[in-house]
């Protein structure tokens, strides 16, 4: 089974503060993919990496920044949190361009205050 | 814009009953449209997919009707069961992108 997991379930930062919000996959996937949940919005996506050390942004990059040094993690960063990123953010894998299938981690429900 | 529109935002069965979710798109290009399944705490999965050459797909107690022409799909559940209360959401795909629709909050009431 595809495990895609997120470094923490809820997170609590500051206005202002760095965050750090972690995606490993298990399964040796190409593609990596961060997205932002907000009720009556569905899944919006912030960005993507087709492949280490690539990036494109999806929808709504602003405010945010990726990292993806090893295939199996992919990093949301962002630079300066603001109250409202206070959002679920989801991370989900793909095998390649090719398979369609996304594989979604458990969610880490951000909070900016 | 919203690529994927999706209908309703909430819907309430009681137990047996028969929701439908409606979902239409713009975008010709679309190739592969999936349904994703979401209960509270967890992230969303697949539930089943249909290609556009395809009018129709059943797997288990869950059909998808498709129609080309009009640009819109559909998600069936038959014999719902209370179980089956998530947030549903279609999607389609373009290259590397899904595109999902905004999410309808299924409750099947016992």
């Amino acid at each position: 089974d595809v495990k895609v997991t997120q470094s923490s379930r809820y997170l609590v930062k500051r206005t202002g503060e760095k965050v750090f919000l972690e995606c490993v996959q298990d399964m040796d996937h190409e593609n990596m993919f961060w997205y932002r949940q907000d009720p009556g919005l569905g899944l919006r996506l912030i960005y993507f990496s087709y492949d280490v050390k690539m990036k494109e942004k999806g929808d709504i990059p602003e405010g945010y920044s990726v990292s993806r040094e090893k295939k199996e993690r992919f990093s949301l960063i962002l630079e300066s949190a603001s109250t409202n990123q206070t959002s679920m953010y989801l991370c989900a894998s793909r095998l390649d361009r090719v398979t369609n299938e996304q594989y979604f981690g458990p969610g880490t429900r951000l909070t900016v205050t | 814009q919203q690529q994927v529109k999706q209908s309703p935002q909430s819907l309430i069965v009681q137990k047996g009953g028969i929701p439908i979710i409606n979902c239409a798109y713009e975008n010709t290009a679309f190739d592969y449209f999936p349904w994703y399944q979401q209960f509270p705490g967890k992230g969303p999965a697949l539930l089943i997919a249909i290609r556009p050459d395809v009018s129709e797909k059943k797997e288990g107690r869950f059909t998808i009707s498709f129609n080309k022409s009009a640009k819109q799909f559909s998600l069936h559940i038959m014999d719902s069961q209370p179980g089956d209360s998530a947030t549903y959401f279609c999607a389609a795909t373009l290259v590397v992108r899904l595109y999902f629709g905004r999410g309808t909050q299924l409750t099947v009431w016992p």
